[in-house]
C-alpha cells in the first residue's frame, strides 16, 4: 500500500466551479503537508503548505488537514482556466523538504 | 537566468549512449536534488546533495550517477540506459535548515528523456 493516495482524475470541470482534490495517507509522522502546481511541460510549484491539522487559505485557495483522519484536501474557489494544471500532495514528517513524499497527482482541466 | 535551470530540455539516447543532464540553481541554496517523475507515477527522489552531503536511494540503478562539484551546479550522468528510464528528470534545490519554517523546493522544467 502506497504511503500517500491522490485522487485519480482527470478532472473536468466549467470556469466558476468549486474544485476539491484529495489526498489520503497511512504515516501518522506527517507533519508538513504540502500542495504543487504543475503546468505542462514545466516543473512543480508549491501552492501551499500546512503544518499539523487545520485550514489554511490563500485567495482562491484553501488547504484543509484533517490528521485524525490521515485526509488532506484543496479547495479551489471561482476556478479559472489558468488553474488548469496537475496538482500534486505531497507530506513531510519534518521541514526537510528532501523527506516528502508525493502523491501521483490530479489533473484539472477548467473549462471556459 | 533565475530559480533552477536545466539543461538539455529533451533528450533522446540509445541504450549503449553515455549521456549528462545538468542542473544549475540561482538561488544560493545549500540542497540540490534529482527526481524521477514517470507517468501515473508519484515523484521518486532520486538523490539529494545537502551540506556537501549525499544521500541517495538505494533503488537507484547504478546507470544513474549524481555529481555536485559545488552548492550551485548538479549533474546526472547517464549511461547503458534502459527504455523504462524514460520519464521527465528533475532537479530541484532548497535551503535546509534554521528554524521551523518548511524549506521549500524550487523545480527546474525538467529534462525529458526518451531511451530508445
Amino acid at each position: 500500500q502506497k504511503e500517500v493516495e491522490q485522487d485519480p482524475g482527470p478532472l473536468s470541470v466549467p470556469e466558476g466551479a468549486i474544485v476539491s482534490l484529495n489526498c489520503t495517507y497511512s504515516n501518522s509522522a506527517f507533519q508538513y503537508f504540502m500542495w504543487y502546481r504543475q503546468y505542462s511541460r514545466k516543473g512543480p510549484e508549491l501552492l501551499m503548505y500546512t503544518y499539523s491539522s487545520g485550514n489554511k487559505e490563500d485567495g482562491r485557495f484553501t488547504a484543509q488537514v484533517d490528521k485524525s483522519s490521515k485526509y488532506i484536501s484543496l479547495f479551489i474557489r471561482d476556478s479559472q482556466p489558468s488553474d488548469s494544471a496537475t496538482y500534486l500532495c505531497a507530506m513531510s514528517p519534518n521541514t526537510n523538504a528532501g523527506k516528502s513524499t508525493f502523491g501521483d497527482g490530479t489533473t484539472l482541466t477548467v473549462k471556459p | 537566468e533565475t530559480g533552477v535551470t536545466q539543461t538539455p530540455r529533451h533528450l533522446v539516447m540509445g541504450m549503449t549512449n553515455k549521456k549528462s543532464l545538468k542542473c544549475e540553481q540561482h538561488l544560493g541554496h545549500n540542497a540540490m536534488y534529482w527526481y524521477k517523475q514517470s507517468a501515473k507515477k508519484p515523484l521518486e527522489l532520486m538523490f539529494v546533495y545537502s551540506l556537501e552531503e549525499r544521500v541517495e536511494n538505494n533503488s537507484v540503478p547504478s546507470r544513474f550517477s549524481p555529481e555536485c562539484p559545488n552548492s550551485s551546479h548538479l549533474f546526472l550522468h547517464l549511461h547503458t540506459l534502459q527504455p523504462e528510464d524514460s520519464a521527465l528528470y528533475l532537479c530541484a534545490s532548497s535551503q535546509v535548515g534554521g528554524g521551523w519554517e518548511y524549506n521549500e523546493q524550487f523545480f527546474g522544467p525538467g529534462t525529458r528523456l526518451t531511451v530508445l
